[in-house]
């Protein structure tokens, strides 16, 4: 069984500060991984997205992959009230399906 | 407008009935999914479809059935056979050209919140 597992949390965090968000995957042969944010109520939108290793910014937020650790992480700078959201990591390996964590809660306190 | 969109948003289920949720994608995708999730739940595969007339289960197929007639249509049915369907259904779509398909991101709809009396 595939698993992908994030940290229990809840997070919380002040507001102006750095969120790190972890997330750990079983399969080695993953290739593709994505973090969701999803506001109580709502569906999932997709934040970022990171194929190889390394790191890929896209404003605020920095998606981190570590192949050999099996580890991605999403750190977001400059934590805003509007990033209060439940966070879900998911990973997918060639032609197999997209498998989800179980999200973190994170809070940003003004 | 683009997207995918999911009626009803609410609801609601007596027991012995079947319900049926629809889901359309005007994006073009090839792949389009369901899901549920439970309260401090991640995401659970209940069917999937790679192209019309084709689909596969997931991981929680039992007590669901779907059909992929139209590219943009992909309609899940919650029988009576669900012995627990109260959750938040969640449809989404992907291009899944058969040319990167693990490079593939899926995109959600707004979800079918589900409540059996």
């Amino acid at each position: 069984q595939k698993e992908v597992e994030q940290n229990s949390g809840p997070l919380s965090v002040p507001e102006g500060a750095i969120a790190s968000l972890n997330c750990t995957y079983s399969d080695r042969g993953s290739q593709s991984f994505f973090w969701y944010r999803q506001y109580s109520g709502k569906s999932p939108e997709l934040i970022m997205f990171i194929y190889s290793n390394g790191d890929k910014e896209d404003g605020r937020f920095t998606a981190q992959l570590n192949k050999a650790s099996q580890y991605v992480s999403l750190l977001i700078r400059d934590s805003q009230p509007s990033d209060s959201a439940t966070y879900l990591c998911a990973v997918q390996g060639g032609s197999e399906k997209l498998v989800f964590g179980k999200g973190m809660k994170l809070t940003v306190n003004p | 407008d683009g997207g995918i969109t999911q009626s009803p948003k609410y609801l609601f289920r007596k027991e012995g009935q079947n319900v049926t949720l629809s889901c359309e994608q005007n994006l073009n995708h090839d792949a389009m999914y369901w899901y549920r999730q439970d309260p401090g739940q991640g995401l659970r595969l209940i069917y999937y479809s790679q192209i019309v007339n084709d689909f596969q289960k997931g991981d929680i197929a039992e007590g669901y059935s779907v059909s992929r007639e139209k590219k943009e249509s992909f309609p899940l049915t919650v029988t009576s056979a669900q012995k627990n369907p109260t959750a938040f259904y969640l449809c989404a779509s992907s291009i899944a050209n058969g040319l990167s398909w693990g490079l593939d991101t899926q995109y959600f709809g707004p979800g079918t919140r589900l409540t059996v009396l």
